[in-house]
Formats: C-alpha cells, structure tokens, sequence
C-alpha cells in the first residue's frame, strides 16, 4: 500500500530562517516522489519532483531511501513561501496519493 | 491553454439530491483524478482513470461514481449527497503514469451539502 504521512499540520518560521517540512512515505518499491503547493486562492501546482533533483524557488528535497523520508528544505524563507504544501508519491500503480498537508507561513 | 477546467466552481445541495461534476482537459492527458480536500486531511483519491472508457477507486470512493467517455472529460456523480461529502474536489490530469509526470489541477468545486 502507498501511504504519505506529513507529521506537522503547520508550520511557522521567521522571514530569512530556514525551514524543513516533513515527507515521509511507505512503499515497498521505488517511489516516484513530489512535492506540491496550493498559493492562497490559486490551483495546486508542481513545485518538485525526486527524479529532476531540481531546486525550485530556493527549495531542495533529497529522496532518503533508508529513512523513507522526502523532506523538502529551503535555507532562507521568504514571506511569499507561505503556503500548503503536499507531499505526493506514485508508488508504480496509477495512483498519486497526497499526504495531508502542512500549511506554512513565514512571518516578516 | 485552458488546461484543466471544473465546472460549477459552487454548489448548495440538500441532503439527497444528486450531482454531476465535470472536469474537461484539454492537454490530451491519459491519466485522470478526482480529489477530495478537507481540513486536516489533505487530499484524498476518489477515483481515477488511465485512459478513455477506464476507471478506478482510489481510496474514498463509497457515495460517488466516474464515467470517462470522452478522453478530455472527467465525471464525477453523487446519486444521493450527504452532509458529509461537503468538501472541496478537485480533479487533475497528467500525460500518464511515468515517474517524471507533473500532475495537473483544476481550480476546485466548493460543494456544501446542506
């Protein structure tokens, strides 16, 4: 079975301090991992993927197979990161199956 | 590009009534979804499709029901809505099930079930 835990429901931080949100995950396979972000009054959207190891918008997340962990970081937060933010994971079958979310905000 | 548009964006139901939720891409996406959002419980899988005249329960799917005749579009039914399926839905669409697909997402439909 897939299943996305995100153990922190909010998150609150500092303008300029860093900040990690928590993914971890449970599949026997290989995984095929994501992060998405819901911006206030805007449509979910792509912010990364495991397979690209891209840093988008100053977030990183590096896929731990040993600790099933997908955490996503960002050094510095900035006040327009305030967000919801879901991990997502695609397990080989069809389905995306999405974490509960862990809204962050970024105090100035 | 519309990409992928819901439709209604809202709705007020009484307890019994039934529904039909449209999602429409326009990408020529394979793979479908339909999501529903609560508070505290993130987004969970209703259903979903992997191509045209295909269909699939995710993981809550008791009380609704998906047709995909058409590859663009999407249905999602309520035969007799409850209380309990107010929420927000969204569907989505990706090109297929590769590890590289980004998954796209309509704006939501509020539905309050009264």
């Amino acid at each position: 079975a897939q299943r996305v835990t995100q153990p922190e429901k909010l998150l609150s931080v500092f303008k300029g301090a860093p900040v990690e949100l928590k993914c971890n995950y449970s599949y026997s396979g290989s995984p095929e991992l994501f992060w998405y972000v819901q911006y206030s009054r805007q449509r979910l959207q792509l912010l990364l993927r495991h397979i690209s190891r891209e840093s988008i918008k100053g977030f990183t997340a590096d896929l731990n197979k040993g600790e099933t962990s997908f955490h996503l970081k960002k050094p510095f937060a900035q006040e327009e990161d305030s967000a919801m933010y879901y991990c997502a994971l695609k397990g080989g079958s069809e389905k995306l199956v999405f974490g509960k979310g862990t809204k962050l905000t970024v105090n100035p | 590009n519309a990409g992928v548009t819901q439709t209604p964006k809202f709705r007020v139901l009484k307890t019994g009534q039934s529904m039909t939720l449209l999602c429409a891409q326009d990408m020529n996406h394979e793979y479908m979804y339909w999501y529903r959002q609560d508070p505290g419980m993130g987004l969970r899988l209703i259903h979903y499709s992997v191509g045209e005249g295909t269909t699939a329960k995710g993981e809550v799917p008791d009380g609704y029901n998906v047709s995909r005749l058409k590859k663009q579009n999407f249905l999602l039914g309520l035969e007799s809505a409850a209380p309990s399926q107010t929420s927000v839905y969204f569907c989505a669409s990706s090109k297929d099930g590769g590890g590289n697909t980004e998954a796209f997402f309509g704006q939501g439909t509020r539905l309050t079930v009264v």
